[in-house]
């Protein structure tokens, strides 16, 4: 069965970076893509951005861009994202979702656990 | 910028009785090649969302018959025929014709 595995939870300083991963098991990691929401404490899913498993291709969403980066490791089914340049409105639970491999409409159709970010001075 | 505006954005309902979840687009939602990615996610309290409906009527293997969806353009509503405790959480609707997943703001169904 699919399942998407993220790390544990991280409390940052304003300023600093933070890298979430995701393990995917169940299928094949190279045949699709990953994407990363968003979810603020009182606020809605927001999606963050995208990459494929298969090319390497990554899309971001226009207020992250500049600061996030997306990566995968397929010898180990794994993706990465980095947030830098933390701010205290960044504080939210990041999920990573399996995604479509190329530019096409979203899959989304399984989901990790979610990561727990704070950013606090 | 594709819109999404969800209605109520909370729904108290009694058990047994059922809920209705409106999405409407600020654009329609019909992709090139015909399809309308119009896609719903449940949110339990605590837990990552999951997806129950794909392409405005499909419904994802292990959902419930009670959850359906519904609509064409720009009005997609998302329909439970008798709610279960079960069912309570944050509702989104989410499209996925214009780019990338744009989420409505969510609805919150409690039990009343």
């Amino acid at each position: 069965q699919v399942q998407m595995v993220q790390s544990g939870a991280e409390v940052k300083k304003p300023g600093a970076s933070v890298k979430v991963s995701c393990k995917a098991s169940g299928y094949t990691f190279s045949n699709f893509g990953i994407s990363w929401v968003r979810l603020a404490p009182g606020q809605g899913l927001e999606w963050v951005g995208w990459i494929s498993a298969y090319n390497g291709n990554t899309r971001y969403a226009r207020k992250f861009q500049g600061r996030v980066s997306m990566t995968t490791d397929t010898s180990t089914s794994t993706a990465y994202m980095e947030l830098r340049s933390l701010r205290s409105d960044d504080t939210a639970v990041f999920y990573c979702t399996r995604d479509v491999p190329v530019v096409a409409a979203p899959l989304f159709d399984y989901w990790g656990q979610g990561t727990l970010v704070t950013v606090s001075s | 910028d594709v819109v999404l505006t969800q209605s109520p954005l909370s729904l108290p309902v009694t058990l047994g009785q059922p809920a209705s979840i409106s999405c409407r687009s600020s654009q329609s939602l019909v992709y090139t090649d015909g399809n309308i990615y119009l896609t719903w996610f449940q949110q339990r309290p605590g837990q990552s969302p999951r997806r129950l409906i794909y392409k405005i009527s499909h419904r994802d293997s292990g959902v419930p018959d009670r959850f359906s969806g519904s609509g064409s353009g720009t009005d997609f509503t998302l329909k439970i025929s008798r709610v279960e405790a079960e069912d309570v959480g944050v509702y989104y609707c989410m499209q996925g014709t214009h780019g990338p997943g744009t989420f409505g703001q969510g609805t919150k169904l409690e039990i009343k």
